[in-house]
């Protein structure tokens, strides 16, 4: 059973448009939570990340919402740009955990001129 | 330089054979993982070192050994493999157990 899910395998979104990644996770011990994004035959790169404190946390075109009551969180790009095409994956890990991020299966995101 | 370097990016080995994967990070962290990342599947932890000493093993089989010889370094030894372990294998490093993770770019193995 998965924790973490990124129920779009895929988004395609027009160039300057907002693109919004979503994220469903079930484990109420979460705490924080961290967006990653991943060009083909790279390793992830880090890009944002969200403590269950707030329910907000922006950088720059990127800004991360957890809505903790519905076990959600999104990702907001705005606006979208060509580079920004990738796969985004959600992970997420619990303070007394044992270490473990756990992750989503990732969502492709298409950016279209 | 990239801040955590895997080698090789690429590697095809036949079932009975011995490699090893090599993972190096300049970053000063002092914890690192292996993930295996298969097709379209949730990136699978596999191991965990924090200073150099083994925190988690998730029931990883035995084919794969790891060894942490330092807190830059951190192999991944394989031998007599399955084609099913055919995938992206990702080094990674962080600060302290648990922050944000960086992640090298990758190792991918084909097992014939």
């Amino acid at each position: 059973d998965q924790q973490v899910k990124q129920n779009s395998p895929s988004l395609s979104v027009q160039e300057g448009r907002i693109s919004i990644l979503n994220c469903d996770y079930t484990n109420s011990m979460f705490d924080y939570f961290l967006w990653y994004k991943k060009y083909p035959a790279e390793g992830p790169t880090f890009l944002i990340s969200i403590s269950s404190i707030k329910d907000k946390n922006e950088d720059g075109r990127f800004t991360v919402f957890l809505n903790k009551s519905a076990k959600h969180l999104s990702l907001h790009i705005v606006p979208s740009q060509p580079g920004d095409s990738a796969v985004y994956f959600c992970a997420a890990s619990a303070f007394n955990s044992n270490y473990q991020l756990i992750w989503g299966a990732g969502t492709k995101l298409i950016i279209k001129p | 330089e990239t801040g955590v370097t895997q080698t090789p990016r690429h590697l095809v080995m036949g079932m009975t054979n011995k490699k090893s994967l090599k993972c190096e990070q300049h970053l000063g962290h002092n914890a690192m993982y292996w993930y295996k990342q298969s097709a379209k599947k949730p990136l699978e932890l596999m191991f965990v070192y924090s200073l150099e000493e083994r925190v988690e093993n998730n029931s990883v089989p035995s084919r794969f050994s790891p060894e942490c010889p330092n807190s830059s370094h951190l192999f991944l030894h394989l031998h007599t493999l399955q084609p099913e372990d055919s995938a992206l294998y990702l080094c990674a490093s962080s600060q302290e157990l648990n922050t944000e993770a960086f992640f090298g770019q990758g190792t991918r193995l084909t097992v014939v």
